[in-house]
């Protein structure tokens, strides 16, 4: 495809189960970027990988989150144990370049966790 | 840290008038650039407006407009001639290179026909 996209679109999960959520990049992009939304309020920044490493991880709120990209391509970002508070859209987001230089980030549609 | 303030959580606009919708931020570089998305109820996040700090023209894109106070920190979209299809979440964000973006709390827009 030509967007990032990502899947599941949502995903209901009950307090204590652990869930994965994908996002495929645009096809060569180098950066990859994890964002997450909570109701009414603007992304806030999870992780980052240049290419198949994790360079940034300072926005992951806890250890029960944990994000991967194994190939430099798709990612998953995996939340371990569920919580109320982990209700939230999860957005990605993919750049041609590193983060260090100045560019457009694409996003995808989201994955909206309802954890129960 | 650098943080991005919207004072406005919500507008509303006539269609095919003009709207401005605010944004101020704090930071001590001199080097960054700041963006406007657009979010609909589909969520994907639109690049709407970007502009780089070093230049002191402000940036223009169609209908949108920015303007930028570097000295008041202050960076405002200005919406022209308004249409239904903007109606939207608008995010303004600031990136820093080699930094994580920040992004404001947003800015609900409606747009009455």
């Amino acid at each position: 495809g030509a967007g990032v996209s990502q899947s599941p679109r949502y995903k209901v999960a009950k307090r204590g189960q652990d869930v994965a959520l994908r996002c495929d990049p645009i096809s060569g992009h180098v950066s990859l970027f994890w964002y997450q939304q909570a109701l009414g309020q603007g992304p806030e920044f999870l992780t980052y990988f240049q290419n198949e490493a994790q360079l940034d991880k300072s926005g992951l709120p806890s250890d029960r989150f944990f994000a991967e990209r194994p190939e430099g391509s798709v990612s998953t970002l995996k939340i371990q144990r569920t919580q109320q508070e982990d209700s939230a859209v999860y957005l990605c987001a993919s750049s041609p370049t590193w983060r260090g230089s100045y560019n457009e980030q694409f996003f995808g549609p989201g994955t909206r966790l309802t954890v129960l | 840290a650098q943080t991005v303030t919207q004072s406005q959580p919500e507008m509303s606009v006539q269609e095919a008038e003009t709207v401005t919708l605010s944004c101020t931020y704090d930071t001590s570089e001199s080097d960054y650039y700041l963006f406007w998305y657009k979010q609909p109820p589909s969520r994907q996040m639109i690049l709407v407006i970007r502009q780089e700090a070093y230049k002191q023209q402000n940036a223009t894109e169609n209908r949108f407009s920015v303007n930028f106070q570097k000295a008041a920190k202050s960076f405002s979209l200005k919406i022209s001639d308004s249409q239904l299809g903007d109606a939207a979440m608008y995010f303004c964000a600031y990136h820093r290179a080699g930094n994580d973006m920040r992004f404001g709390a947003g800015t609900r827009l409606t747009v009455k026909p």
